[in-house]
């Protein structure tokens, strides 16, 4: 079955350490992103990639980083100078170059607490 | 600034009584109105796209519904397994991106 796989899907970070979220899509999309969720709040957008080796700063990118490599790979690393990481993560896909907006298919998300 | 607004933030129904969530926006040039459902734990199920005024789309009990200002979620006759937090989202011209309104949470009671 097609769809987005996000790993791990519980995430503990110490002070001051990097940590990997990854996001695996074999939907053949060329666009994907990088949400963050808080409780109560709306997704927020962090990153986003329209092809490989291309990504864009979305609304709260400081603390965070992401790269393309491949086509069905975006990973975020989630860095030391993110002071607030709690929240849970999540990645989604969509086709790019269409004249209307298409629907973002998500993975399960990443939940990620601080120790 | 694009906005979205979801009313209510939380609803609580008993089964079988029917009811509507609204999305209102604010954006410069909308692209599409999507609508998702979201169990806890879990990623974002979509569920419906709307692209015009007076457009309707219906799926067994949802039936969703947009006009020039705003997009309403019906729920007809709900079930338990109703019970989600339903999101709205905009597609807006030229930004690329997906603008999410809060979300309602919504409760069937049996």
């Amino acid at each position: 079955d097609g769809g987005i796989t996000q790993s791990p899907k519980y995430l503990f970070r110490k002070e001051g350490q990097n940590v990997t979220l990854s996001c695996e899509q074999n939907l053949n999309h060329d666009a994907m992103y990088w949400y963050r969720q808080d409780p109560g709040q709306g997704l927020r957008l962090i990153y986003y990639s329209q092809i490989v080796n291309d990504f864009q700063k979305g609304d709260i990118a400081e603390g965070y980083s992401v790269s393309r490599e491949k086509k069905e790979s975006f990973p975020l690393t989630v860095t030391s100078a993110q002071k607030n990481p709690t929240a849970f993560y999540l990645c989604a896909s969509t086709l790019r170059g269409q004249l209307r907006g298409q629907p973002q298919h998500f993975g399960d998300g990443t939940r990620l607490s601080i120790l | 600034e694009d906005q979205v607004t979801q009313s209510p933030e939380a609803l609580r129904l008993q089964e079988g009584e029917s009811s509507s969530l609204n999305c209102s926006y604010t954006v410069s040039g909308l692209r599409g109105l999507f609508w998702y459902r979201q169990d806890p734990g879990k990623g974002p199920e979509f569920l419906f796209t709307l692209y015009s005024a007076g457009e309707e789309k219906e799926k067994e009990r949802l039936k969703a519904t947009l006009t020039k200002k705003e997009s309403f979620l019906h729920i007809t006759a709900p079930k338990p397994e109703d019970s989600a937090t339903y999101l709205c989202a905009v597609w807006v011209q030229g930004a690329q991106k997906l603008v999410f309104g809060q979300g309602t949470r919504l409760t069937i009671n049996p």
